[in-house]
């Protein structure tokens, strides 16, 4: 079983509709949750960070994490070409003994179209 | 630009030889991490590291490949005698260093094995 696990996709959405990324995480000792964006070629790019149960809001994108169900997930509404890219999901465990772990654990990352 | 910096952006080596890779962090950032990106496959983690202190190193391979990042200068990622599978893009992250705060990554070094 993988850390943390993703739906490959593509996920093709419309111009305008809200695209729903998921993640799942296998380690409960997990504490924080992030989402990257990574186009063809480049580097990850920070979307959302979240660690507390529930939802956390930036602009076009809400993160929401339920940490009973070990679930992360990312919304975009509004979608636009512009948001077609891969979308990483990635988990810190959480810390033993006062030291920080601070290595990020990537699922395989779902490809979002989004078509005009 | 105070992003996080790598050089060179792209590095071609032949198998057998040596490839460094160098990392600056963002400023202000003490901890910098090291993942490798395979072709068609996901980002792995390879090494944490603080100035002068390898943190974790759980991701590197055992063999040929090291890391450091010295009192001064950049974190360096060297791997020794490099065969075909070593290609890929290799990305280097840093952050303040506390647990709820987030890594930037920088643009990458993309490694090619003749």
């Amino acid at each position: 079983q993988k850390e943390v696990e993703q739906n490959s996709g593509p996920l093709s959405v419309p111009e305008g509709a809200i695209a729903s990324l998921n993640c799942t995480y296998s380690d409960r000792g997990s504490q924080s949750f992030f989402w990257y964006r990574q186009y063809s070629g480049k580097s990850p790019e920070l979307i959302m960070f979240i660690y507390s149960n529930g939802d956390k809001e930036d602009g076009r994108f809400t993160a929401q994490l339920n940490k009973a169900s070990q679930y992360v997930s990312l919304l975009i509404r509004d979608s636009q070409p512009s948001d077609s890219a891969t979308y990483l999901c990635a988990a810190i465990r959480g810390s033993a003994g006062g030291t920080s772990y601070g290595k990020l654990t990537f699922g395989q990352g779902t490809i979002l179209t989004v078509h005009p | 630009n105070a992003g996080v910096m790598q050089n060179p952006r792209h590095l071609v080596r032949r198998r057998g030889q040596e490839a460094r890779l160098r990392c600056s962090p963002m400023k202000g950032h003490s901890h910098v991490y090291w993942y490798r990106q395979l072709p068609e496959e996901g980002l792995k983690f390879m090494v944490y590291l603080q100035k002068e202190n390898i943190i974790d190193e759980s991701g590197m391979p055992k063999e040929r490949f090291s890391a450091e990042f010295p009192k001064e200068g950049p974190s360096i990622l060297r791997i020794q005698q490099v065969v075909r599978g070593d290609s890929a893009a290799y990305f280097c992250a840093s952050s303040p260093g506390q647990l709820k705060q987030p890594q930037h990554f920088g643009d990458g070094t993309r490694l090619s094995i003749l």
